[in-house]
């Protein structure tokens, strides 16, 4: 079983739907929550960063923790076809010993 | 301020070749990260240099290597390439270690034949 859990999709929506994307751990030292979004043939880039549980909102986007559950997720608001990407989560513990990735879930938002 | 470069972009290599990727920080960060990138594998974990010393490594074999020099740009190798070796390799950086939020650069696609 891997540590993060991530369902690769693809999640196909319309143009202005929330989405939700979730991934689950089992590594309970697990206290830094990130969310990246990775278009076609370039690197991660971060969009969301938590600490332990609780909700954070950026814009269109917001991240939830429960540690309790070990469950995560990241909803996008009025979806765009610019949102269109892969979406990775990704968490590490206390003292960062390595980032650990779910494997993405495929975005795909129609006009 | 610009981001993380990796050079090259692109490369194809034959088995049992060597090769060496090249990764430069954002200005001002210390600490850098390499991951390798696969389709069924996902993102790995592969090692994590600052002030020029390897603070932690993932369970690669020795054939994969890295070092950092003091201008915090680093390097990895990768010895007696493998198919398997074919990926996306990815660089990020940090200001230090333990800075969990980490900025990627565009990658290097290896293709080994």
């Amino acid at each position: 079983q891997k540590e993060v859990e991530q369902d690769p999709g693809p999640l196909s929506v319309p143009e202005g739907a929330i989405v939700s994307l979730n991934c689950t751990y089992s590594n309970s030292a697990f206290q830094y929550f990130m969310w990246y979004r990775q278009y076609s043939r370039k690197g991660p880039e971060l969009l969301m960063y938590t600490y332990s549980s609780g909700n954070k909102e950026d814009g269109r986007f917001t991240a939830q923790v429960d540690k309790s559950s070990k469950y995560i997720s990241l909803f996008i608001r009025d979806s765009q076809p610019s949102d269109s990407a892969t979406y990775l989560c990704a968490m590490t513990n206390t003292g960062f010993q390595k980032l650990v990735f779910g494997t993405g879930t495929r975005l795909l938002v129609s006009p | 301020k610009a981001g993380v470069t990796q050079t090259p972009r692109y490369l194809i290599k034959t088995r049992g070749q060597q090769v060496t990727l090249s990764c430069s920080p954002i200005s001002g960060h210390r600490s850098v990260s390499w991951y390798q990138q696969t389709p069924g594998q996902g993102l790995q974990f592969l090692f994590e240099y600052f002030s020029e010393t390897q603070r932690n490594k993932g369970n690669f074999p020795g054939r994969f290597s890295g070092r950092q020099f003091s201008n915090s740009r680093s390097e990895m190798n990768v010895s007696t390439l493998e198919l398997g070796d074919s990926a996306l390799y990815l660089c990020a950086s940090s200001l230090v270690p333990g800075n969990n939020e980490q900025f990627f650069g565009p990658g290097t696609r290896l293709t080994v034949l």
